[in-house]
C-alpha cells in the first residue's frame, strides 16, 4: 500500500489564489519531500523537510510537518498558471530505508 | 552540470520483445534508483543500485525484470518478454550521499 496519500486528488483555483494540499502517511519517517510533475514530464524536487522540523519555506512554497498526526501540507501562495501540475509527497525512513514512497498526487489546475 | 538523463524517452515494443531502458546519473552521483509510474498513480520503487552492486531490488518483479549499474556506463533496466501490463513510465533517480533524489525525465514504455 502507498505510504503517502495526498488530499485533495484535484484542485482548481484562480491565478493569484493560494493552493493548499495535504499528505498523510502511515509509518515513521526520516524525511518528507514534495515533488512537482508537469504533464508527461519528470519530477522536480521542491522541498525536503526533516522529521525534526515543523515548517519550511522556499519562495512561494510553505511546507508544514506534524509527525504526531503523520501529516504534511504544501501551500503555494499567489499561484500562477505555470504552477499547474501534479504534486506528490514522498517519504523515506532513512537511515535504514532510502527508497521513497509516493502518494497518488494532487493535480492542481491554475486558471488564468 | 547536466541532470539525470534517460533514454529513450519513448519506447514502443510488441508483446514478447525486450525493453532496455538507460539512465545516466548526475555527475558525482553514485546511487541510482528506478521507479515505475502507472497512469494516474504515484511512483513505486523498484530497485536501488550503486556501482556494480544491487542494494535493494525488493520492488522489482521477480521474473523478466533485471537491473544493472556497471562500473562504466549508464544503469540499465531490462524487461524481457514484455506484456501489456508493463506499459508505464519508468523513472530513474540519482543521489549523492544526501537524501535528495534527482529524477530524470522518464521513459514511457508502450507495449502493443
Amino acid at each position: 500500500s502507498q505510504q503517502g496519500e495526498e488530499d485533495p486528488q484535484a484542485l482548481s483555483i484562480q491565478e493569484g489564489e493560494n493552493a493548499t494540499m495535504n499528505c498523510s502517511y502511515k509509518t515513521s519517517i526520516n524525511n518528507l519531500q514534495w515533488y512537482r510533475q508537469n504533464s508527461g514530464r519528470g519530477l522536480v524536487h521542491l522541498i525536503l523537510i526533516r522529521s525534526n522540523e515543523r515548517e519550511k519555506h522556499s519562495g512561494r512554497l510553505r511546507v508544514t510537518l506534524d509527525t504526531s498526526k503523520k501529516s504534511s501540507s504544501l501551500l503555494i501562495t499567489a499561484s500562477r498558471a505555470a504552477d499547474t501540475a501534479s504534486y506528490f509527497c514522498a517519504t523515506d525512513a532513512r537511515p535504514n530505508d532510502y527508497k521513497l514512497s509516493f502518494g497518488a498526487g494532487t493535480t492542481v489546475t491554475v486558471r488564468a | 552540470n547536466a541532470g539525470v538523463m534517460q533514454n529513450p524517452r519513448h519506447l514502443v515494443r510488441r508483446r514478447g520483445q525486450e525493453a532496455r531502458l538507460r539512465c545516466s546519473p548526475m555527475k558525482g552521483h553514485s546511487h541510482v534508483y528506478w521507479y515505475r509510474q502507472l497512469p494516474e498513480e504515484g511512483l513505486k520503487f523498484m530497485v536501488y543500485l550503486q556501482k556494480e552492486n544491487i542494494i535493494d531490488e525488493s520492488g522489482m518483479p521477480k521474473e523478466r525484470f533485471s537491473a544493472e549499474f556497471p562500473k562504466e556506463g549508464p544503469s540499465i533496466l531490462r524487461i524481457q518478454q514484455v506484456v501489456r501490463g508493463d506499459s508505464a513510465a519508468y523513472f530513474c533517480a540519482s543521489s549523492p550521499l544526501s537524501e535528495t533524489q534527482y529524477f530524470g525525465p522518464g521513459t514511457r514504455l508502450l507495449v502493443l
